[in-house]
């Protein structure tokens, strides 16, 4: 299993370019998640998934937009990328909620700049 | 108003010596659960350890358990007989409404605590 991949790696952006980036999980998991990291401030929660078709906001939304057609892909989009976006951003996935750990798991991260 | 405080930016270990990472988090939700992920220079999150709010006994994974103090609302983690390779960043998360319809498992971060192990 290859877990949770993330597609690219790493990108520049200029400024007002648009770009989305793929996150593929192959655990049949119903929940996928897109955080962003930056320095001291741990993850945020950008978007999030409960199943195919549905998305939903998290904390820190503005600026992106996400879409869920396969249950195992959610896609985040940035429409005109802004410095501010600059970041690594993280996919996630889990089964639902319950009692018990039902942890995360993670991809490898993307590192976006935009000047 | 912030839910996971984790004070201290930065922790030195010798190796093969015990360290403790602070967490504290606030809710007022009864169920919820508390988690520690790994996050090496490499840059992947692992998970480590996982407490629920109604578990009675303190979780236990290897060398890393888990402090779970209910009443002072804090999780700190404890790594026994650290390794060079303990060295990474170390976050605190909660999942809070763990049996409610809605939860969606969303996770809150706390900013972390970087580890280096000295040999």
């Amino acid at each position: 299993n290859a877990g949770v991949t993330q597609t690219p790696k790493f990108r520049v952006l200029k400024t007002g370019q648009s770009m989305t980036l793929l996150c593929a999980q192959d655990m049949n998991h119903e929940y996928m998640y897109w955080y962003r990291q930056d320095p001291g401030m741990g993850l945020r929660l950008i978007h999030y998934s409960v199943g195919e078709g549905t998305t939903a906001k998290g904390e820190v939304p503005d600026g992106y937009n996400v879409s869920r057609l396969k249950k195992q892909n959610f896609l985040l989009g940035l429409e005109s990328a802004a410095p501010s976006q600059t970041s690594v951003y993280f996919c996630a996935s889990s089964y639902p909620s319950g009692s018990g750990p039902h942890e995360q798991y993670f991809g490898p991260g993307t590192r976006l700049t935009v000047t | 108003a912030q839910k996971i405080t984790q004070t201290q930016p930065g922790m030195f270990v010798q190796e093969k010596e015990a360290v403790t990472l602070d967490c504290t988090y606030d809710t007022s939700d009864p169920s919820y659960g508390l988690f520690w992920y790994k996050q090496p220079s490499s840059g992947e999150m692992i998970f480590l350890i996982y407490q629920g709010s109604y578990d009675q006994q303190n979780a236990t994974e290897g060398r890393y358990s888990l402090n779970f103090q209910k009443a002072r609302k804090s999780a700190n983690l404890v790594i026994s007989a650290s390794q060079l390779g303990d060295s990474a960043m170390y976050f605190c998360a909660m999942r809070e409404s763990l049996f409610l319809f809605g939860g969606y498992n969303k996770l809150i971060f706390g900013a972390g605590t970087r580890l280096a192990v000295h040999p």
